[in-house]
């Protein structure tokens, strides 16, 4: 079953330094990976996505992500952060059964605080 | 650019009450989605529709049922509401890889 792991509850980061939000995969086939990012009492914004090609995906607000196979990592980044980054960022991967259509499985959330 | 729509965006219902939430997607998404996001929870798929017809299903109750009309619009209905209901509803929509989500109903059961 494919499934990913964020292995941080909360992420820290000082205005203006970089910062990186972690995601690990477990899929059997090529995965298709998402980030997306929630803001208190909004929906589910999409940031980017991997489907094939350059390891190095760029997104939405400056976030790239960077996916390797080898680590079956896809961990999000922004070289610079910003308080208004400050949210919830879920990396999900879409499952893949047989017959299409494939629903998004999340990853269990990463709070990214970022201080002034 | 226009987004996913959902309505009422709040509800609140007493146990063992109806509830039915609207979704419409983005003009030309051919599929549906929809999730239940618990509090401090991440998203969990309910069940999904492509072309009006049900495409897959999740952990949706069976007290819940959900169907896509012609306009593409979907609804999703849930009876004999209970508390562990109240919960953050998503719909997204798709016509390639990536879910584009609308902003949620948030539903309490009292």
């Amino acid at each position: 079953a494919q499934s990913v792991a964020q292995p941080e509850d909360q992420v820290n980061v000082a205005e203006g330094n970089p910062l990186t939000v972690k995601c690990t995969y477990s899929v059997s086939g090529n995965p298709y990976l998402f980030w997306y990012v929630q803001y208190p009492n909004r929906g589910l914004q999409f940031l980017l996505k991997y489907i094939t090609g350059d390891n190095l995906v760029k997104g939405s607000y400056g976030f790239e992500a960077e996916f390797n196979k080898s680590q079956t990592s896809f961990h999000l980044k922004k070289p610079s952060a910003l308080v208004s980054d400050s949210a919830l960022y879920f990396c999900a991967v879409r499952d893949m059964p047989s017959g299409g259509y494939n629903k998004l499985i999340f990853g269990a959330g990463t709070r990214l605080a970022v201080h002034p | 650019a226009a987004g996913v729509i959902q309505s009422p965006r709040h509800l609140i219902k007493e146990k063992r009450e109806t509830a039915t939430l609207k979704c419409y997607p983005i003009p030309r998404h051919d599929t549906v989605y929809w999730y239940q996001q618990g509090p401090g929870q991440d998203p969990q798929f309910l069940i999904s529709f492509y072309e009006k017809m049900q495409s897959d299903k999740g952990s949706i109750p069976d007290r819940f049922s959900a169907q896509q009309f012609s306009d593409y619009h979907s609804e999703l209905n849930m009876s004999s509401l209970e508390l562990g209901d109240s919960a953050l509803y998503f719909c997204a929509s798709s016509f390639s890889e990536t879910q584009y989500f609308g902003p949620g109903t948030r539903l309490l059961v009292l």
